[in-house]
């Protein structure tokens, strides 16, 4: 499986944009890039994806490099309540059976005033 | 219902009891998972459920007996638990088993069962 590393940790102010970098470099072609995040004691919670394409909803986007052995999050106006663990995973799929999301370290990052 | 809800939310056992915990959804998932969390740790795969057949067990001790009655719950089995398994344990479901050309496999989780072993 592709392994992801993360800093553990990151500051970041209220209302700025926190850019939260992955390293993925033995990626394989057809693996997807996930982004999870957790906030203190619940589950983890789906942010955004992508393969090769950069990607935006109304959470995140998602800056991949074009070898596609880094990613980058960016959260464009933190806020207090984004303060979570960030993970970036690749994600495995079992042909007709299952996918499989192998959790990094993660990045514990921390929003101030 | 976008919800995994799990019972119960926390759970004291013994070393000779036997427990159980449980996940449902009803969004119409066909695969469901169970992953264990130890304190300031990343969580951590313990078995996958496709369509209702165990599709992935990641070497979990037998202690630990996953059941899926339906398609809308799954169930940990504990029995003779060790200190050491005192962790969170999470649910996910996900709509598509995975495989083929499907790019969109967000996995839902449930908020937990803490689990303390004495």
């Amino acid at each position: 499986d592709a392994k992801t590393t993360q800093p553990p940790s990151m500051d970041c102010a209220e209302g700025r944009a926190a850019n939260l970098p992955c390293n993925h470099s033995t990626i394989s072609g057809n693996e997807y890039v996930y982004w999870y995040r957790q906030i203190h004691s619940q589950g983890p919670q789906y942010i955004i994806h992508g393969l090769k394409n950069n990607e935006t909803n109304e959470m995140a986007s998602l800056i991949i490099t074009e070898d596609r052995k880094s990613s980058t999050l960016i959260l464009p106006h933190a806020t207090l309540r984004d303060t979570a663990v960030y993970y970036c995973i690749v994600r495995v799929d079992y042909t007709g059976t299952a996918s499989k999301l192998t959790f990094g370290t993660g990045t514990r990052l921390q929003v101030t005033l | 219902d976008t919800e995994v809800t799990q019972t119960p939310k926390h759970l004291v056992m013994g070393m000779t009891n036997k427990k159980s915990l449980k996940c449902e959804q009803h969004m119409g998932h066909r695969a469901m998972y169970w992953y264990k969390q130890k304190a300031k740790k990343p969580p951590e795969l313990m078995f996958v459920y496709s369509y209702e057949k165990l599709s992935i067990n990641e070497s979990v001790p037998s202690r630990f007996s996953p059941e899926c009655p339906n398609s809308s719950l799954l169930n940990l089995h504990l029995h003779a638990l060790q200190p050491e398994d005192s962790a969170l344990y999470l649910c996910a479901s996900s709509q598509a088993p995975g495989g083929g050309r499907s790019s969109y496999n967000e996995q839902f989780f449930g908020p937990g069962t803490r689990l303390t072993v004495l």
